[in-house]
């Protein structure tokens, strides 16, 4: 199985500012034959379901705003928010789909500090 | 509108069973896999099973293996997920995910709380 590491556990930053998760596969999950990383990355408030942010580790999801951005490749990966806003306080989640069992991050909680 | 609606969950003691059902609309639900994908209270995603568009393929989670079955009526639009022998370790909320073959699960349902206790 692949294990995802995500870095921190938790994050509090001021509004305005950046903010970074850092994900980490145990293994590649770049497809060599067409040079995609089966990565994505979603974003969970409370009392909700996951809301996929970014799929092929860069490509933002249609009306996902664009301060969210993906980056990495291979086995290491982040999320970055350019200017947090208040209702960007959620738990991320990176998440492999290269193979199976498909597995998660185990999550990064963001708050304003 | 895409939409999923889980339904079943409940309280069950240990060693019982309950049958999920979800409910799609607002797509051709035979041209997509579904996944289940649970989350204990507190605690972060964790897949469960996913079954292929014409329900030929199913794959499970260890943890689950023996004691789930996922299945779909396409006729129905609706997936379900058996489960059997539960333990207290199968207490989460459980989601129904649209997704494809090697594409991530763009659309969720809301969720369905299973609570396994004596």
């Amino acid at each position: 199985d692949i294990v995802m590491t995500q870095s921190p556990d938790s994050l509090a930053v001021s509004l305005g500012e950046r903010a970074t998760v850092n994900c980490k596969s145990s293994q590649s999950v770049l497809y060599s034959s067409n040079n995609k990383n089966y990565l994505a990355w979603y974003q969970q408030k409370p009392g909700q379901p996951p809301k996929l942010l970014i799929s092929w580790a860069s490509t933002r999801e249609s009306g996902v705003p664009d301060r969210f951005s993906g980056s990495g490749s291979g086995t290491d990966f982040t999320l970055t928010i350019s200017s947090l806003q208040a209702e960007d306080v959620a738990v991320y989640y990176c998440h492999q789909y290269y193979s199976t069992p498909r597995t998660f991050g185990q999550g990064t909680k963001l708050e304003i500090k | 509108e895409v939409q999923l609606v889980e339904s079943g969950g409940g309280l069950v003691q240990p060693g019982g069973s309950l049958r999920l059902s979800c409910a799609a609309s607002g797509f051709t639900f035979s041209s997509y896999w579904v996944h289940w994908v649970r989350q204990a209270p507190g605690k972060g995603l964790v897949w469960v099973s996913y079954i292929n568009s014409d329900g030929s393929t199913t794959r499970y989670a260890d943890s689950v293996k023996g004691r789930f079955t996922i299945s779909r009526d396409n006729a129905k639009n609706t997936l379900y997920l058996q489960m059997n022998s539960l333990r207290v370790e199968d207490t989460a909320v459980y989601y129904c995910a649209r997704g494809a073959s090697g594409t991530p699960n763009d659309y969720w349902g809301q969720g369905t709380l299973v609570t396994v206790s004596s």
